[in-house]
């Protein structure tokens, strides 16, 4: 039982480049987010899902995109990188009977030049 | 709109001493949870406790305990006998009980050093 993992865990962009980060949860949960956190500003929500096929903004949406094809899997996607999105982004994923039970993955360190 | 403050950036102690890092909270809600997580230096996020808004009795869990209280909205966390592997940033985290419990609001971290 892997939990949330992430892949890739460590991705150097320039500017303008596009790219998707992807997130897996083996626990059958409904729910899944994207969070980034920078350094002083705690986490925040990026986008959300609260099942296969529907996707959800959060506080910091804007340079962003989200899919949810399949339930176990939420990808999110970068078009044009900036360097305002250098930063630690976390999956996590919770159970639909405790939304508030979440479990995150390891992160993945994202620096655009 | 929630908010969650986390007043102390930073926090040096050494060990074996007591540490306390300080949450207040805003919410409209009249039903909530709680949260405090920490993130070692390895980077990964942990889940140490979950407190419902009904329940202000004090937990305590071995060295760490957490004191809630709702009459001045703060659910602060106390380190006793801190160790140099409690270092580590530590959030606090609030969401609504019901209708989009889902959104965790984070603060924005105590980041705290035990030193030997």
């Amino acid at each position: 039982n892997a939990g949330v993992t992430q892949t890739p865990k460590f991705r150097v962009l320039k500017t303008g480049q596009s790219m998707t980060l992807l997130c897996a949860q083996d626990m059958n949960h409904e729910y899944m987010y994207w969070y980034r956190q920078d350094p002083g500003m705690g986490l925040r929500l990026i986008h959300y899902s609260v099942g296969e096929g529907t996707t959800a903004k959060g506080e910091v949406p804007d340079g962003y995109n989200v899919s949810r094809l399949k339930k176990q899997n939420f990808l999110l996607g970068l078009e044009s990188a900036a360097p305002s999105q250098t930063s630690v982004y976390f999956c996590a994923s919770s159970p639909v009977t405790k939304p508030y039970e979440q479990y995150f993955g390891p992160g993945t360190r994202l620096t655009v030049t | 709109a929630q908010k969650v403050t986390q007043a102390q950036t930073e926090i040096s102690v050494v060990e074996k001493e007591d540490v306390t890092l300080d949450c207040v909270y805003e919410t409209r809600d009249t039903t909530y949870y709680l949260f405090w997580y920490k993130q070692p230096p390895s980077g990964e996020l942990v889940f140490l406790i979950r407190r419902n808004s009904f329940d202000e009795q004090n937990e305590i869990s071995g060295r760490y305990s957490w004191n809630f209280q709702k009459s001045t909205s703060s659910f602060n966390f106390t380190i006793t006998a801190s160790q140099v592997v409690d270092s580590a940033v530590y959030f606090c985290a609030l969401s609504p009980r019901q209708g989009g419990s889902e959104k965790l609001v984070f603060g924005k971290g105590t980041k705290l050093t035990v030193n030997p």
